[in-house]
């Protein structure tokens, strides 16, 4: 199977500022790298992801970097703002056979952005 | 597009109880469907994958006699927790995958699950 692991596991940032969060990933097979934002008592929501034959992806404030040799991605978001405070998760989907996938997911991040 | 819901969105149960939980793709047909479960302040954790036409493939360490899975039709899965325990309680969260093996999976808003 897939093991995903994220750091840091907090991260406080002031309003401007830009903030990154690490993952890395186990096994090569895996091809999709999504990340997730996800409110308390929400449901994660899809803010940017990136499949293994691209090395960089960006979406105005936000990008996110592949290595595919070193098996680790990152999400990056610049001028950070309050509304960005959230826990962040990124994921990793695993193709176990033809049309048989599933995602696993880091152990979050929890981002503060101070006005 | 690309809706998923789910229902109902918190249940309280006494212990030894089953407890049903339905997930829907609303406009679209989902060949494959996912159920995680989330404990407070912690990480999504895969339970099973369910593809369309076939039993779903349960994680390790997950019961699958606890944790029954029917993937009744491509836009409806049921998760029940049958002889539900204190220790079952928790958020579980379905999504939904519109092909087979496509990348990006819908969640639904979860269900918060409290076994008393």
């Amino acid at each position: 199977g897939e093991n995903v692991e994220q750091h840091p596991s907090t991260l406080s940032v002031q309003e401007g500022d830009s903030a990154v969060i690490k993952c890395t990933y186990s096994d090569s097979a895996s091809n999709y790298f999504p990340w997730y934002k996800q409110e308390l008592g929400k449901r994660p929501q899809l803010i940017i992801d990136i499949r293994s034959n691209v090395g960089e992806k960006k979406d105005q404030r936000i990008a996110v970097t592949l290595n595919k040799t070193a098996k680790h991605f990152s999400l990056h978001i610049t001028e950070t703002q309050p509304e960005d405070s959230a826990v962040y998760f990124c994921a990793a989907r695993y193709m176990g056979g033809y049309n048989f996938n599933k995602f696993y997911f880091g152990s979050g991040t929890k981002l503060n952005v101070k006005p | 597009g690309a809706v998923v819901s789910q229902h109902p969105s918190r249940v309280i149960c006494k212990s030894g109880t089953s407890v049903k939980i339905e997930c829907r793709s609303l406009d679209f047909q989902a060949t494959t469907m996912f159920w995680y479960r989330q404990f407070p302040k912690q990480s999504l954790m895969l339970m099973a994958t369910s593809n369309e036409g076939s039993k779903a493939t349960y994680e390790q360490g997950v019961e699958k006699d606890k944790f029954l899975i029917n993937h009744a039709s491509l836009t409806l899965s049921t998760l029940t927790v049958t002889s539900a325990h204190p220790e079952d309680s928790s958020f579980y969260i379905c999504s939904a995958q519109q092909v087979k093996g496509y990348n990006e999976q819908f969640f639904g808003p979860g269900t918060r699950l409290t076994v008393l």
